[in-house]
């Protein structure tokens, strides 16, 4: 079953943060975050395991609510080059790894 | 550079028609999922192999099929192709059996019109 995203589109300024939401209705195994920007493929960004587990990738970084089927995605102070498509992915086992619809996030100068 | 092929980078046809994609996974990677992305849409999941069986499928219409063969390479095969199967189709590979703590790490895709 396919995890719901929210927001679906995010405009802020640079130096700003936003945070982007991903939920399942299904006990999760884990949760992946990539970033597509447009007309590329999607880039590996982090990996949470269950265990309410947060990881950090410069200033991406991300937590694992177990309880709530949820994680979030934070970005801080962001850059220009943060801007893409940010797609979770869950799996439910270790065989199938299902994303979300995205969320189009756009950083103006 | 994900170190995942993908060939062809383009490809035009006509309905009806068949069609082979392929993919071959980084050095050491015994996983390949195949994923269909629609214009301006999010990644639909089709299948997943891993070492040469099939692990899980997705979405996938009866008129697709996949293969990963010994070399771990893999084919999709798309056939009596309609105008809704033009999209970008996305080969990913995994260290692993995926969904766990393995990356997957995308191709540049092959982007299908189907006309």
């Amino acid at each position: 079953q396919q995890p719901v995203q929210s927001p679906q589109a995010v405009i802020l300024r640079e130096g700003e943060d936003a945070v982007i939401n991903c939920s399942s209705s299904k006990a999760l195994y884990s949760v992946h975050w990539y970033r597509q920007k447009h007309g590329e493929a999607p880039v590996f960004l982090m990996i949470l395991l269950k265990g309410g587990e947060q990881k950090g990738h410069e200033k991406i970084s991300a937590s694992f609510n177990e309880k709530k089927q949820q994680s979030s995605l934070y970005l801080t102070a962001s850059q220009l080059s943060y801007s893409g498509t940010y797609f979770c992915g869950t799996a439910r086992s270790a065989r199938q790894l299902t994303f979300g619809s995205g969320t189009q996030l756009t950083v103006l100068p | 550079d994900s170190g995942v092929t993908q060939t062809p980078k383009h490809l035009i046809t006509a309905t009806g028609q068949r069609v082979t994609l392929r993919c071959s996974p980084r050095s050491g990677d015994l996983s390949v999922y195949w994923y269909q992305q629609s214009l301006d849409q999010g990644l639909q999941f089709l299948i997943h192999y891993y070492n040469g069986e099939e692990r899980a499928k997705g979405n996938i219409l009866e008129r697709f099929s996949a293969q990963q063969f010994p070399d771990l390479h893999s084919e999709l095969n798309l056939s009596s192709l309609e105008l809704g199967d033009s999209a970008l189709y996305f080969c990913a590979s995994s260290r692993l059996g995926g969904g766990d703590n393995s990356p997957l790490h995308f191709g540049n895709g092959t982007r299908l019109t189907v006309t």
